[in-house]
């Protein structure tokens, strides 16, 4: 049973335009939401990352919105630009650090 | 900074083979763990640990073995090789207490 669900697969956007990524999580225990950009033959990197006390944060462009009694949680990419053309991973951790991530979403930009 | 360090970055096996993959931090954290990246499945926690000696076993271990005799050094070890381990596997580490994890770079391994 997968314990992040993550939509859509995959995306296409507009440059400047929003970009927004859903995830869902069943297991309350986890207090952690992290974001991870990936690019092609490349690990991982942190992008954005929020606690459940929180219902909304914002770095630059990128925002995560929380939403604790339903359980899920998303990202808004705004201004989305064709260097952000990567594929996206939602993730939930427990408080030894084991991350549960989603299946992926595809951002393709068009200029 | 060198981070997350893991190799080799290729390999390909065959079946039944044994091998190690070295993953190696310089950032002194203490928390430490493998996943391994298929398609359209995201990453999966193969085994983690949160600190030297101590280890445990995450979504998918079998067919794999840890240990972490140091802080810096968490090597993931495939016994004997099968086609189901052909995958991108990755190493991360970090601090204690709900922190992110930092990835290394991956290896991507081929059983045939």
């Amino acid at each position: 049973q997968q314990q992040v669900k993550q939509s859509p697969q995959s995306l296409i956007v507009q440059k400047g335009g929003i970009s927004i990524i859903n995830c869902a999580y069943e297991n309350t225990a986890f207090d952690y939401f992290p974001w991870y950009q990936q690019f092609p033959g490349k690990g991982p990197a942190l992008l954005i990352a929020i606690r459940p006390d929180v219902s909304e944060k914002k770095e630059g462009r990128f925002t995560i919105s929380f939403n604790k009694s339903a359980k899920q949680f998303s990202l808004h990419i705004m201004d989305s630009q064709p260097g952000d053309s990567a594929t996206y991973f939602c993730a939930a951790g427990d408080n030894f650090n084991k991350f549960y991530f989603g299946s992926g979403t595809k951002l393709n930009v068009k200029p | 900074n060198a981070g997350v360090t893991q190799t080799p970055k290729f390999q390909v096996l065959k079946t039944g083979q044994s091998m190690t993959l070295q993953c190696a931090q310089d950032m002194n954290h203490e928390y430490m763990s493998w996943y391994r990246q298929d398609p359209g499945m995201g990453l999966r926690l193969i085994h983690y640990s949160v600190g030297a000696g101590i280890t445990d076993q995450g979504e998918v271990p079998n067919g794999y073995n840890v240990s972490r005799s140091t802080t810096e050094d968490f090597p993931l070890r495939l016994l004997s090789a099968a086609p189901s381990q052909t995958s991108v596997y990755f190493c991360a580490s970090s601090l204690p207490g709900g922190a992110s994890a930092f990835f290394g770079q991956g290896t991507r391994l081929t059983v045939v």
